[in-house]
C-alpha cells in the first residue's frame, strides 16, 4: 500500500462550486504539506502543518483553507472554486527529524 | 528570494548515452539540495538530498553532485526507463522552516 494517498484521484468541477481534497499518511510523519504543480511555473506551497495544532499559510493560500483532522489527514479545501485553481494538487510528508518531503500520487483538479 | 533553474528543458538520448542534467540555485545559507523524479501524472519520487559542496550520491545509474553554485545529475548508459522529469529543489535558510522552491524540471526521453 501507498504511504501517502490522495483522494479522489480526478475531479471535474463547476466554477463557484465547493471542494475538498484529502490527504492520508502511513508514513507516522508529524508534518503535511500541500502543493499546486502549474506548467512551466513548477511546485509551489500552498499551506503546512507541523502538528494537528499548527496550520501556516504558503506561498499561494489565498482561495484556499486547509484542515488536520488528525496526524495522518490533512485536507485542502477550495471554498468557491475558479478555473485557474484548475492544476495538479500534491500532499507531501516529512518528519521532523529530517527536510526530505515524499509526495502522494496527485489529484487533477479541472474547474470549468 | 531563493531560485533554481533547471537546464536542459527536454534532453532526448538514445539507450546508453551518457549525459548530465544541471540545477543551478542562489539561496541563503544552503540547507539541502533535493533531486526528485517524476512519472507522467505520477507525484515526485524523492532520489538524493546533498548537504554541503563536494558531496556525491549513487544510486543505480543517477549520481548527484553539487557546487556551490549548481549540481549535477548525471545518467550514465541510461535506459528507457529512466524516461521522466527530473526535478530539483533548494531549501535555504540557518533556522526555522523554509519551504522548498523547486525548479521547472528537465524532461529526459531515452529511446531504446
Amino acid at each position: 500500500d501507498a504511504d501517502v494517498t490522495q483522494t479522489p484521484r480526478n475531479r471535474i468541477t463547476k466554477t463557484g462550486k465547493r471542494i475538498m481534497l484529502e490527504c492520508s499518511q502511513t508514513k507516522g510523519h508529524d508534518r503535511m504539506y500541500w502543493y499546486r504543480q502549474d506548467p512551466g511555473l513548477g511546485l509551489r506551497l500552498i499551506y503546512y502543518s507541523f502538528d494537528v495544532k499548527d496550520i501556516n499559510k504558503g506561498e499561494i493560500s489565498d482561495g484556499y483553507s486547509v484542515s488536520r483532522q488528525a496526524q495522518a489527514k490533512f485536507s485542502l479545501s477550495l471554498e468557491s472554486a475558479i478555473p485557474n485553481q484548475t492544476a495538479l494538487y500534491f500532499c507531501a510528508t516529512s518528519d521532523s527529524l529530517s527536510d526530505t518531503q515524499y509526495f502522494g500520487p496527485g489529484t487533477r483538479l479541472t474547474v470549468l | 528570494e531563493d531560485q533554481v533553474t533547471q537546464s536542459p528543458e527536454a534532453l532526448r538520448l538514445q539507450e546508453g548515452e551518457s549525459s548530465s542534467l544541471n540545477c543551478s540555485y542562489t539561496v541563503s545559507g544552503l540547507r539541502g539540495l533535493f533531486w526528485y523524479r517524476q512519472d507522467p501524472g505520477k507525484g515526485p519520487e524523492f532520489l538524493f538530498t546533498l548537504y554541503s559542496a563536494g558531496e556525491e550520491k549513487e544510486k543505480e545509474r543517477l549520481k548527484a553532485t553539487l557546487t556551490k553554485k549548481e549540481s549535477f545529475l548525471h545518467i550514465t548508459a541510461p535506459k528507457p526507463e529512466d524516461s521522466a522529469t527530473y526535478l530539483c529543489a533548494v531549501q535555504g535558510g540557518n533556522t526555522g522552516f523554509q519551504k522548498l522552491v523547486f525548479g521547472t524540471g528537465t524532461r529526459l526521453l531515452v529511446s531504446p
